[in-house]
């Protein structure tokens, strides 16, 4: 069974810090990852989605990477805002009932 | 655009109730599902289906029915509710169901309390 890992669980920084979120798994039979953002109280919002043949995708101040080799991803934020506080959680898809969850980096950016 | 909806936004029921959680899409996707959202236990797939007329069981499906009838709607019964069923559900769906899936979309989730 794919098991994915977000490390940390949980990360504080200062406005304006460019921070990396990452994600590791263990299978790299993988249709595509997926990054989500998710307040409290609310539902998942997409952030950003890798298919398995590319390496990166890139959203404003957002940027994902996809190694499948070394079986990680990474999600990159520049300067940080306290609208950015959130949890984040990466997804990756295997096929159709296989979608993984990580449990989550849940991020605070001070102002 | 709406995307997914979900309601109620909020249910309390009694143990041994039945109910329905709604689930729309007006994106045309072939792909719903559900899961479940618990502390320390993150997002667990219920049922899910590829189109109309298909679905199919996910990791935690005992207690739960679904049908898909139509491409835009995904209804999610409990059959007898219990309180091990007190979660936040949230309902997605996505363009595709195998090596083209494209990205998926939540719904704002159901809270259910069950005492």
């Amino acid at each position: 069974k794919q098991e994915v890992t977000q490390i940390p669980a949980a990360l504080s920084v200062p406005e304006g810090e460019n921070l990396v979120l990452n994600c590791s798994f263990t299978d790299s039979a993988i249709y595509n990852l997926q990054w989500f953002r998710q307040d409290p109280g609310k539902g998942l919002t997409s952030l950003l989605l890798i298919q398995s043949s590319q390496r990166e995708q890139t959203s404003g101040r957002l940027n994902a990477s996809l190694d499948k080799s070394s079986g990680r991803s990474t999600l990159y934020i520049a300067a940080s805002q306290p609208g950015d506080s959130a949890t984040y959680l990466c997804a990756l898809r295997t096929g159709a009932n296989n979608l993984f969850f990580g449990t989550g980096t849940r991020l605070t950016v001070i102002p | 655009n709406a995307g997914v909806t979900q309601t109620p936004k909020f249910q309390v029921l009694k143990t041994g109730q039945s109910m329905t959680l709604q689930c729309a899409q007006d994106m045309n996707h072939e792909y719903m599902s559900w899961y479940r959202q618990d502390p320390g236990m993150g997002l667990r797939l219920i049922h899910y289906s590829v189109g109309a007329g298909i679905t199919d069981q996910g990791e935690v499906p005992n207690g739960y029915n679904v049908s898909r009838s139509t491409t835009e709607d995904f209804p999610l019964r409990l059959l007898s509710a219990a309180p091990s069923q007190t979660s936040v559900y949230f309902c997605a769906s996505s363009y595709g169901a195998g090596g083209q899936t494209g990205e998926l979309f939540f719904g704002e989730g159901s809270r259910l309390t069950v005492l």
